[in-house]
């Protein structure tokens, strides 16, 4: 199974500044299969980015997706309230896996 | 546009089984481009993927709840099912139901989740 690593745990930002989110694989993930989510209180997780750098169907330009191999990035360019949440990456080799989650909270 | 609703008790007793169904509406659940999912969460914790079930009846489950766990799919009624025996406390979690993008792995629609309480 792969094992997913995410930092760091809180990221602790104000709004209009950037964000970079790291997600670290216990081995390759093929760069189609990591997904980004995020998920705010009381509500399912949404999708944010697929195949490590698509942005699923309207998502903002601020949010963006890089890496491949085993590290992987979620940069969200600059913080809208909105976007005060809880990211989770995820790959999907034999067996999909989700991350602890990385939460963005207001500073 | 594709929405998916999950039903069932919201409070099961230790030892029973923990039965929910999701109802997919806005597309078929028989296409071949998708599988379907079942995702948990814990209160205050991460997200654990349970199982998937394809439109043929395939299934595949996570290895830590392999022996506890069955996925079914009716294609008649548009709905898959999660059955897991033997529940305990631990089993207290949101159940997601969710739908999965064959070529790229990825869960793109989501239910919104039930609240399943084991306790006697």
């Amino acid at each position: 199974e792969i094992v997913l690593t995410q930092s760091p745990g809180t990221l602790s930002l104000s709004p209009g500044e950037r964000a970079t989110l790291s997600c670290r694989a216990s081995q390759s993930v093929s760069g189609s299969y990591l997904a980004w989510y995020q998920q705010k209180p009381g509500q399912a997780p949404r999708l944010l980015i697929y195949g490590a750098s698509t942005r699923a169907t309207g998502i903002p330009d601020r949010f963006s997706g890089s890496g491949s191999g085993t590290d992987f990035t979620l940069t969200i360019s600059r913080l809208e309230p909105e976007d005060f949440a809880v990211y989770y990456c995820q790959q999907y080799g034999s067996s999909p896996t989700f991350g602890p989650g990385t939460k963005v909270d207001i500073k | 546009q594709v929405q998916l609703q999950e039903s069932g008790p919201g409070l099961v007793k230790p030892s029973q089984t923990l039965s929910l169904t999701c109802t997919v509406s806005g597309g078929s659940i028989s296409s071949g481009s998708y599988y379907w999912s079942w995702v948990r969460q814990p209160a205050g914790k991460g997200l654990e993927w349970i199982g998937r079930v394809y439109g043929s009846g395939n299934t595949n489950y996570n290895s830590s709840l392999k022996s506890r766990v069955t996925i079914s799919i009716d294609t008649s009624k548009n709905q898959f099912s999660l059955k897991l025996n033997s529940v305990t406390a631990a089993d207290t979690a949101v159940y997601y139901c969710a739908r999965v993008v064959w070529q790229s792995r990825h869960f793109d629609y989501w239910g919104q989740g039930t609240l399943v309480t084991v306790s006697s």
